[in-house]
């Protein structure tokens, strides 16, 4: 099983400044089959990345995603108040499919 | 536009049988990967497995012992049954759905919570 550890677990900006969430893998993930979801408290996980780099329909271009085989990030550029979430990680090339422990982004 | 919702009893004792179904709108349920995953209190999401038609299921192994996941074309739904429930299974249950194997989760339920308690 792939194990992703998010680091850090909280990381506490400002609206407007340039956020950097990390997802490591504990073996490397085939084909950049990752993705990144954004959950607010009391809903569902919605997909943001996947592919490691592919925004999903609808995201804004200030989200990125990038890397490859063990060392996944993701950018949020400039921070906007609805960008203060819960991300997770999340590999699906390897089965079981497992899900990092979460970057909580909150406002400082 | 896809919907999915989850729906199921709320509360169990220790060693029941959990059993959801996810009720599927805006697509057919004979294509796509019908996803079941679940996320503790305070914690990450598990993925516990998925359906594919009536062709293919794949569980994760740390609960295959205990799962069964069924699909009802006709009614255009899928389910979940976990056998033996414990404190430890208590979470909110999603559906989701994926385009295919090895693929992402594009598609969620709001989810519901299943607590396990005496």
């Amino acid at each position: 099983e792939i194990v992703l550890t998010q680091s850090p677990a909280t990381l506490s900006l400002s609206p407007g400044e340039r956020a950097t969430l990390s997802c490591g893998a504990s073996q490397s993930v085939p084909s950049r089959y990752l993705a990144w979801y954004q959950q607010k408290p009391g809903l569902a996980p919605r997909l943001f990345i996947y592919d490691a780099s592919t925004r999903a329909t609808g995201i804004p271009d200030r989200f990125s995603g990038s890397g490859s085989g063990t060392d996944f990030t993701l950018t949020i550029s400039r921070l906007e108040p609805e960008d203060f979430a819960v991300y997770y990680c999340q590999q699906y090339g390897s089965s079981p499919y497992s899900f990092g422990q979460g970057t909580k982004l909150e406002i400082k | 536009q896809v919907q999915l919702q989850e729906s199921g009893p709320g509360l169990l004792k220790p060693s029941e049988t959990l059993s959801l179904t996810c009720t599927v709108s805006g697509v057919s349920t004979s294509t796509y990967y019908w996803n079941w995953i679940r996320q503790p209190p305070g914690k990450g999401p598990e993925w516990i497995g998925y359906i594919y038609y009536s062709v293919s299921t794949r569980y994760n192994p740390s609960l295959k012992s205990r799962v069964t996941i069924s699909i009802d074309t006709s009614k255009n739904q899928f389910s979940l049954r976990l056998r033996s429930v414990t404190a430890a299974d208590t979470a909110v249950y999603y559906c989701a759905r994926a385009g295919g194997y090895n693929y992402h989760f594009d598609s969620w339920g709001p989810g519901t919570l299943v607590t396990v308690s005496s």
